[in-house]
């Protein structure tokens, strides 16, 4: 029962590198979404997706991209990494419906763009 | 549009005192949840407390509480006699009727010996 699985748990890039954080969940839950975090600024939704070939934008996209291609995994693509994305990044889980009863975070990554 | 607001960016008590923190939020959906989590130094997030929008009901866990008034839009988290281990970040989040999960910005609790 691993829960929310993120990897790496750390990562450095040079500015205009790409690069995958990986998000696999095994509880089966419809919902998962990417953060990221910064002093001050709380967590941020990047995108996020109800479900298997359906994502959405949330509040800060640019810069990310991702994709749904099965229930378990959600990961999160840098094109081109920039120095404003150095930040640390949480990837959150749930059920949907009237089967929601909380998110999942992963441990995070901690990416720093150089 | 939802948004959470934790107006407080960093408190400091000394040991034993008692602190709350607060969030207030806005939403235009009846049915919604809110959530505290911790992030301790470590840096993972830490689950406390989940309520929904029909349950007002105060809530205590042993040196924790929570206040739920839908009248002034608050759920505020009290921590009485704090301890040097409940220094961390503290954030409120709100979940509307859609499955995306609104934080605060956080408040940064510190607690001296």
């Amino acid at each position: 029962n691993a829960g929310v699985t993120q990897t790496p748990k750390f990562q450095v890039l040079k500015t205009g590198q790409s690069m995958t954080l990986q998000c696999a969940q095994d509880m089966n839950h419809e919902y998962m979404s990417w953060y990221r975090q910064d002093p001050g600024m709380g967590l941020r939704l990047i995108h996020y997706s109800v479900g298997a070939g359906i994502t959405d934008q949330g509040e800060v996209p640019n810069g990310y991209n991702v994709s749904r291609s099965t229930t378990e995994d959600f990961p999160l693509r840098l094109l081109s990494a920039a120095p404003s994305q150095t930040s640390v990044y949480f990837c959150a889980s749930s059920l949907t419906g009237t089967g929601f009863y909380g998110y999942t975070f992963g441990s995070g990554t901690r990416l720093t763009v150089v | 549009a939802q948004k959470v607001t934790q107006a407080q960016t960093e408190i400091s008590v000394v040991e034993k005192e008692d602190v709350t923190l607060d969030c207030v939020y806005e939403t235009r959906d009846t049915t919604y949840y809110l959530f505290w989590y911790k992030q301790p130094p470590s840096g993972e997030l830490v689950f406390l407390i989940r309520r929904n929008s029909f349950d007002e009901q105060n809530e205590i866990s042993g040196r924790y509480s929570w206040n739920f008034q839908k009248s002034t839009s608050s759920f505020n988290f009290t921590i009485t006699a704090s301890q040097v281990v409940d220094s961390a970040v503290y954030f409120c989040a709100l979940k509307g009727n859609t499955d995306k999960l609104i934080f605060g910005t956080g408040t940064r609790l510190q607690v001296f010996p």
